[in-house]
C-alpha cells in the first residue's frame, strides 16, 4: 500500500544552520506530495506542496522538489530560525482515493 | 477568517462511556475529513465526506465509531463504549476540492480524548 517514510527525530540545530528532513514515499501512480507543519500548541497547517514530478514547492524559505526517480520529497531550508521549531510531516494523497497519508513526523528544535 | 473549529477541545471519560465530537468546517468546503493522531505519530485517516455522503471509511473505524454529516455542513464523530486505546487527538479537516488533485486540507485544532 501507499506509505511515507521520513527521517526520525528529534533534530536539534543552531540558528542559521542548514536544514534537511528526508522523506521518501511508496505509491502507485502520481500522488500529490505535501509538507505539513505543527507549531507548538497549534493545529496542522500546510507548509508547501507539489503535484507533479520535478515540481518545486516553496514557502517561508522552505523548499522541496518532487523527485519521481528517487520517490523523494526532501524538505530543505538554508538558514533556520528559532521560530521554525515545530513538528514537520511529509504526506501524500493518492490517485484513487481522496485522503492524505502522513509520515510519522520529525520534531525540529532550533536553539539560539 | 473562520477556520475549522472543533468542540470540545478536551474530553476525559471513563472506559465504557460514549463520547461525541463536533467539527464545523470552513463554510464553503464540501469535503470533510476525520483523522486520529496518537503521540509521536502522524495523523491516520478515519473517514471522509463529500457534502452529506460518507465516501470512505478506514478499517481503523471499528463498529464502535460512527460519523455523520447530516446536512453537509457540520459533522459529528461518536465513539461508543470507549476503550483506553481510543485515547488520542481527533482531528477534523476540510477542503474545497479533491485533495488527490493537490488541494490543501485545512485542519482544526483537534479534540484530545483521554479514556480512563
Amino acid at each position: 500500500g501507499n506509505s511515507v517514510t521520513q527521517m526520525e527525530g528529534p533534530v536539534t540545530l543552531s540558528e542559521e544552520a542548514f536544514l534537511t528532513i528526508n522523506c521518501t514515499y511508496t505509491a502507485t501512480g502520481y500522488p500529490s506530495l505535501f509538507w505539513y507543519v505543527q507549531y507548538p500548541g497549534e493545529g496542522l497547517q500546510l507548509l508547501l506542496k507539489a503535484t507533479k514530478a520535478d515540481d518545486k514547492g516553496s514557502n517561508k524559505g522552505f523548499e522541496a522538489t518532487y523527485r519521481k526517480e528517487t520517490t523523494s520529497f526532501h524538505l530543505e531550508k538554508g538558514s533556520v530560525q528559532v521560530s521554525d521549531s515545530a513538528v514537520y510531516f511529509c504526506a501524500l494523497s493518492g490517485t484513487s482515493y481522496d485522503k492524505v497519508i502522513f509520515g510519522p513526523g520529525t520534531s525540529l528544535s532550533v536553539i539560539p | 477568517d473562520t477556520g475549522v473549529s472543533q468542540d470540545p477541545r478536551h474530553k476525559i471519560t471513563k472506559r465504557g462511556q460514549n463520547v461525541t465530537f463536533r467539527c464545523d468546517p470552513i463554510s464553503e468546503h464540501n469535503r470533510l475529513y476525520w483523522y486520529r493522531q496518537t503521540l509521536g505519530q502522524g495523523p491516520e485517516f478515519l473517514t471522509y465526506f463529500q457534502n452529506e455522503a460518507q465516501l470512505e471509511k478506514s478499517r481503523l473505524l471499528s463498529d464502535r465509531f460512527s460519523a455523520e454529516r447530516p446536512k453537509g455542513s457540520f459533522s459529528t464523530l461518536e465513539i461508543q463504549r470507549t476503550e483506553q486505546g481510543d485515547s488520542a487527538m481527533y482531528l477534523c479537516a476540510s477542503s474545497p476540492r479533491l485533495v488527490r488533485a493537490g488541494e490543501t486540507q485545512y485542519f482544526g485544532p483537534g479534540t484530545r480524548l483521554l479514556v480512563l
